[in-house]
């Protein structure tokens, strides 16, 4: 089975801080995904990767950034965190030809 | 931009009824997706389809990939109390996750 791992489940920031948002898959997925989930909005494509290094901004990159050093790992990054940044945030990994998209259990980010 | 609309937005069933619900598109797509997210959890793959005209069941769930490739439905039967979550369509044009549209969601209750 394919897993996706978030590296936290909850977590709570101060208006300002960087915030690191870790995502790890195990199955050699060559595509990368962030999104993030608020209510009546559905899910919103922040940033994806197709390959190590490679990054393409999504819906709505303002305010993130993202790092993709290895095939497994794909970090997001609140460079200035702020309260309208407060939301369920879910990574994604998938095989690279039309296959589904597999998803992680979520980070719920609090920012005060 | 593109598109799906996924209807009804939420529905309050009770245990033991059918549930049906659908996603259409204006444009036309290679592959459709069913994901079920549980309260709290990512979204979890249900059914994939992949030629127009496919059904497909997996347990209790149908769904089909629409002649026309630009609406899928999903159907439960029998429905029980864990059926209740957010059920997501997704619809995928072509090589390439950058490519995958989800829909808003349908949310699901189910009273016992």
């Amino acid at each position: 089975d394919v897993k996706v791992t978030q590296s936290s489940r909850y977590l709570v920031k101060r208006t300002g801080e960087k915030v690191f948002l870790e995502c790890v898959q195990d199955m050699d997925h060559e595509n990368m995904f962030w999104y993030r989930q608020d209510p009546g909005l559905g899910l919103r494509l922040i940033y994806f990767s197709y390959d190590v290094k490679m990054k393409e901004k999504g819906d709505i990159p303002e305010g993130y950034s993202v790092s993709r050093e290895k095939k497994e790992r794909f970090s997001l990054i609140l460079e200035s965190a702020s309260t309208n940044q407060t939301s369920m945030y879910l990574c994604a990994s998938e095989q690279a030809g039309n296959q589904p998209q597999h998803f992680g259990d979520g980070t719920r980010l609090s920012i005060l | 931009g593109q598109q799906l609309n996924q209807s009804p937005q939420s529905m309050f069933i009770q245990e033991g009824e059918d549930v049906s619900m659908n996603c259409t598109s204006s444009s036309i797509f290679n592959t459709w997706l069913w994901y079920k997210q549980d309260p709290g959890e990512g979204p979890v793959l249900l059914i994939a389809l992949y030629k127009a005209g496919e059904l497909t069941s997996n347990g209790r769930l149908t769904a089909q990939f629409g002649i026309t490739r630009k609406d899928s439905f999903l159907n439960i039967s029998a429905s029980i109390p864990s059926d209740v979550g957010i059920y997501f369509c997704a619809g995928q044009r072509g090589t390439g996750g950058f490519k995958t549209i989800f829909g808003a969601g349908t949310r699901l209750f189910v009273k016992a």
